[in-house]
């Protein structure tokens, strides 16, 4: 299972694009990259998946270069609302095992 | 409609007793799982089911035990409780059997459980 590092924490204001980074080195040739949204006492919630190039839905847009050894969460113009912790996750359709799932999470603030 | 459900919300209890967590989900979808989230917001999958089959099983103490009486429902039943144990439990689905890539997963309001 591939290995996700984050920044653990980012700081932004409203109305600013937010971008958040996750690398993650030796993913394999089926590995799908996902990112789910986490509110405080809520569960996290789905935000985008995606395999290589570009994806983008309602919520946010995800980037993901040639080498797929890294990718970006882009959130277009920020509020308050989108204050959570945001994780990226590594794997493939044939994986069915693993020490974890889920990286350590970015807590985005955003400040007034 | 709550699409993942727990129960109880909340859990207080002493340390050696045992405890129970309900789950239930009504999106009709073929896995669930548990997961633990610690007071440092990891998030580490405990187990997972398929229609009743058990296919993940971390490295979970096996004072935990999970309980599919039918695909909507899985219980944690955890047994001598210890003050490490004294987290946020989610309960998640997916139509899939696929959580590390590819199915969505659909998550439940979580369980706080305070070991005293």
């Amino acid at each position: 299972l591939a290995k996700t590092t984050q920044p653990i924490s980012m700081d932004s204001y409203e109305g600013q694009e937010v971008n958040i980074t996750c690398s993650h080195n030796n993913i394999a040739t089926n590995d799908y990259i996902t990112w789910y949204q986490q509110f405080p006492s809520q569960g996290p919630r789905f935000i985008i998946q995606g395999y290589k190039t570009k994806v983008t839905n309602e919520v946010a847009s995800l980037f993901i270069p040639a080498d797929r050894k890294s990718s970006t969460l882009s959130l277009p113009r920020v509020s308050l609302s989108d204050t959570a912790v945001y994780y990226c996750l590594v794997g493939s359709y044939n994986t069915n095992a693993g020490k974890s799932t889920f990286g350590d999470g970015t807590t985005l603030t955003v400040k007034p | 409609d709550t699409a993942v459900s727990q129960t109880p919300k909340y859990l207080v209890t002493q340390m050696g007793n045992d405890k129970s967590i309900k789950c239930e989900q009504n999106l009709g979808h073929d896995t669930m799982y548990w997961y633990k989230q610690d007071s440092k917001k990891f998030l580490k999958i405990m187990f997972s089911y398929n229609n009743k089959e058990l296919i993940i099983n971390e490295t979970v103490p096996n004072r935990f035990s999970p309980k599919s009486p039918d695909k909507a429902h899985l219980n944690l039943h955890i047994n001598s409780l210890e003050l490490g144990d004294s987290a946020v439990y989610f309960c998640a689905s997916s139509q899939g059997a696929r959580p590390y890539g590819g199915d969505e997963q659909f998550f439940g309001p979580g369980t706080r459980l305070t070991v005293l």
